[in-house]
Formats: C-alpha cells, structure tokens, sequence
C-alpha cells in the first residue's frame, strides 16, 4: 500500500470547519484514500473512503485532488468530541478479504472553545 | 456495517498470568479479524491475522508461542496473552471485515 504523510497536529475552533490534509503522491490507480479516526482510548471509527471523486456523508466531506496525490477531509463544524487522531491511509479497495489496515502516525485535531 | 465487541475492556493481572482477550463480531460473519496493539502515543500495529478454522498469520517479532489467537467460529477470535509481562502492558484492539471495523478496545495492565 502506498504511504501517507499527514502533519503531525491541527487545532480548530469549535464549530469552525477542520480541514485535514493528506499526501499520498505514489497512490496507484487501484487504490483508494480511506480515513479513519481514533478518540482517545477507544479503538478506531471509520469515516470515509474515496477513489477519485469527491465523497460526502454525514461525518465528513473527502476532496481528492485531480492527479490523486493528495486529499483533504472536511468536518464542517467541528465539535469539541471531534478531538482526536486522525488517519489517512491508502489501500486496495476493501472488496479483498485478508488485508489489515497499516496506520501511520495521523493527525491529532485539538477542537477546542 | 459490522459491530464488534471485545471482552474485557480493561484487566489488570500479575506478571506471569495468562489473559484471555475477546473479540465478537455481533452482526457480520468474519472468515478474518485482525488483532492489534497500541502502547501509549503510538498508532496502532497490526500483530496479527486470525483466519477462522486455521492458524493465525503473525507479523514480524509478534511471538506467536506468546500471543495464541484461537478463530474457532465465525463470530469469535480470542487473543490470549500467555506470561503476560509489564512490557505487554498495552492496547490490543481487534477489527473485522473488509471495511475494518475495529472494536473498542482492551486495556491491560500487568503489573
């Protein structure tokens, strides 16, 4: 799986939108940016995953660059429970069994008042 | 999506104690679950892969004689810490399925 490099930490205020970036210049085409975070203590909560178009739910909004080698999640409105470590990881698509997630160091977002 | 629990969430036991750590997948049958660990300020590390009905793939330096994982259903994988020591002292979080839902985690602290 290609590697990813995030900053190591970001502060936001609260109800102001976080922008989390991600770089992942040697992403393959089969491969897809998936972002999960981790609230401290617990185990980790999967929040949105891309190919190449941009993705929306009801956590967050993923932009991907148009060459793909690089993204940026989007809280709109972050809250102070949106504190914690980010991750940004690229891998196959998760139709292939057998494949664990490999976490780098993330991004720790302080959302604070 | 799939929901994962694990058992217990925290023990604390002595040096040289065996811990038998749980991993349920409450609503998804898993062939596969992964099991890994977190020491304090550090990311997670994959330890190993528990295939259901055959042995467990472990990665590098993950001693496979010491952390036994046990994959006897399609519901349940356990991880049993064997002589626990204070190094083991550590996070150990499972997760299922493809889309890698993670359960929330044990802490053990071995004293």
């Amino acid at each position: 799986d290609a590697k990813t490099t995030q900053p190591t930490s970001m502060d936001c205020a609260e109800g102001r939108a976080a922008n989390l970036p991600c770089n992942h210049s040697t992403i393959s085409g089969n491969e897809y940016v998936y972002w999960y975070r981790q609230i401290h203590s617990q185990g980790p909560q999967y929040i949105i995953h891309g190919l190449k178009n941009n993705e929306t739910n009801e956590m967050a909004s993923l932009i991907i660059t148009e060459d793909r080698k690089s993204s940026t999640l989007i809280l709109p409105h972050a809250t102070l429970r949106d504190t914690a470590v980010y991750y940004c990881i690229v891998r196959v698509a998760g139709n292939q069994a057998g494949t664990a997630l490999i976490f780098g160091k993330g991004t720790t977002l302080s959302v604070s008042s | 999506g799939a929901v994962v629990s694990q058992h217990p969430s925290w023990v604390i036991c002595k040096s040289g104690t065996s811990v038998k750590i749980e991993c349920r997948s409450l609503d998804f049958q898993a062939t596969t679950m992964f099991w890994y660990r977190q020491f304090p300020k550090q990311s997670l590390m994959l330890m190993a892969t528990s295939n259901e009905g055959s042995k467990a793939t472990y990665e590098q330096g993950v001693e496979k004689d010491k952390f036994l994982i046990n994959h006897a259903s399609l519901t349940l994988s356990t991880l049993t810490v064997t002589s626990a020591h204070p190094e083991d002292s550590s996070f150990y979080i499972c997760s299922v399925t493809n889309e890698q839902f993670f359960g929330p985690g044990t802490r053990l602290t071995v004293l």
